[in-house]
């Protein structure tokens, strides 16, 4: 699976966008990106995936390049119950070896202020 | 609800016990794995299992074993519990394509 890098922290005011970047410069043809988020020491809640298109669900919107070097994780209206640890993961689908194990980075923490 | 299933919630254990982390999953999820989180650290891949009768090593498979008799069961077995498995174990499932489910975690204290 290619490696991701994500900020480690970011603030947003409650009621705002929140924009959160990925870059996975590595990321191959086949491979698709996943967010995740866990809040507080819940289990990890799957948010949204792509391949190469923009995606939209009712929690957050998915923003590729072009390139696919890069993505961002939108929450249109960040609320407090939205602070939680926003995991970028980029893997391949398609084999069994690969679709049955997600490879966590360090994620960016994000904290939703009043 | 649907979703995954995990028991004990909390856990306790003396160096050198033994026990068994129960996790079910009642979607028909093809595929099941476990990992453990550290704190201030993601998950990390102990073992996973593409189907029934197939189980693999993740990224830290010693001490534990796995078994997968059945779609909906994957038990994660610790041999001879070490205070270094102190730690919270999470159980998940997805079908090939979509998204992982996990389940609320097991926290482990070996003492």
């Amino acid at each position: 699976d290619a490696k991701t890098t994500q900020p480690p922290s970011m603030d947003c005011a409650e009621g705002r966008a929140a924009n959160l970047p990925c870059n996975h410069s590595t990321i191959s043809g086949n491979e698709y990106v996943y967010w995740y988020r866990q809040i507080h020491s819940q289990g990890p809640q799957y948010i949204i995936h792509g391949l190469k298109n923009n995606e939209t669900n009712e929690m957050a919107s998915l923003i590729i390049t072009e390139d696919r070097k890069s993505s961002t994780l939108i929450l249109p209206h960040a609320t407090l119950r939205d602070t939680a640890v926003y995991y970028c993961i980029v893997r391949v689908v398609t084999l069994p070896g690969t679709a049955s194990k997600l490879t966590f980075g360090t994620g960016t923490r994000l904290q939703v202020t009043l | 609800n649907a979703g995954v299933t995990q028991t004990p919630k909390f856990q306790v254990l003396k160096t050198g016990q033994s026990m068994t982390l129960q996790c079910a999953q009642d979607m028909n999820h093809e595929y099941m794995s476990w990992y453990r989180q550290d704190p201030g650290m993601g998950l990390r891949l102990i073992h996973y299992s593409v189907g029934a009768g197939i189980t693999d090593q993740g990224e830290v498979p010693n001490g534990y074993n796995v078994s997968r008799s059945t779609t909906e069961d994957f038990p994660l077995r610790l041999l001879s519990a070490a205070p270094s498995q102190t730690s919270v174990y999470f159980c998940a499932s997805n079908d090939r394509g979509g998204g992982y489910t996990f389940g609320s975690g097991t926290r482990l204290t070996v003492v």
